[in-house]
């Protein structure tokens, strides 16, 4: 199985700091890669797939990046509603395997 | 506008096989190129990938439940139906089923759109 680590698996920011998150796969995974939001008692919601690609509805402030292993989800200015965990999730082979998430908190 | 909702007991007992069902609307299982999966998460834990069900019938699972996962659908109903046999209290989570979609139309890759999710315990 592909393993997903993240990196790191908390952090505190303030509302407008540009906050990035890396995730890394234990093999090359091409761009097979996406990340999801997870608000606490909501549902996850996918923000970005193939690495780099803005899920319909998502604002721009998220992007993401890379390629082979490591791959980055990046918000440019944090906002009050973007408080949640980050997954990200690998589909380059089966079994799908998931990161063990991201917390972001308010500073 | 994609729905799906999960239905099924929410106690089970220790060997007992837990049957979930999700029903969708929205989308049908006999579009190509799509699929429908499930996904678990543990109170306070991650998320973990059970498997899923392609529009073809082709099906995949995470060998990690060592063969207890079934997934099945029924296209004129809108259902696919998870079996998780020999439930074990470890298996204790909130269940998801949710809409996969491919980066091409042959796969899925990832979950669009998910439903609310049921909480299954497993105690005696």
């Amino acid at each position: 199985d592909i393993q997903m680590t993240q990196s790191p698996s908390s952090l505190s920011a303030s509302v407008g700091d540009r906050v990035t998150i890396t995730c890394r796969a234990s093999q090359t995974i091409g761009n097979y890669l996406t990340w999801y939001q997870q608000k606490p008692g909501k549902v996850p919601a996918v923000l970005i797939y193939a690495t780099s690609k803005l899920q319909s509805g998502v604002p721009s402030r998220f992007s993401g990046s890379g390629s082979g292993a490591d791959f980055t989800l990046t918000i440019s200015s944090l906002q009050p509603e973007d408080f949640a965990t980050f997954y990200c999730q690998q589909s380059y082979s089966h079994p799908f395997t998931f990161g063990p998430g991201t917390k972001v908190e308010i500073k | 506008q994609i729905t799906l909702t999960e239905s099924g007991p929410s106690l089970v007992k220790p060997t007992q096989t837990l049957t979930l069902t999700c029903t969708f609307s929205g989308f049908s299982l006999r579009a190509s190129g799509v699929g429908v999966g499930w996904i678990r998460q543990p109170p306070g834990k991650g998320l973990e990938w059970l498997g899923h069900i392609f529009w073809d019938d082709d099906r995949r699972y995470n060998p990690s439940l060592e063969g207890r996962v079934t997934i099945t659908k029924d296209t004129s109903e809108n259902q696919v139906v998870l079996t998780v046999t020999d439930m074990d209290p470890e298996d204790t989570a909130t269940y998801y089923c949710a809409h996969g979609r491919g980066f091409s139309v042959t796969t899925v890759d990832y979950f669009d759109f998910w439903g609310q999710g049921t909480l299954v315990t497993v105690s005696s």
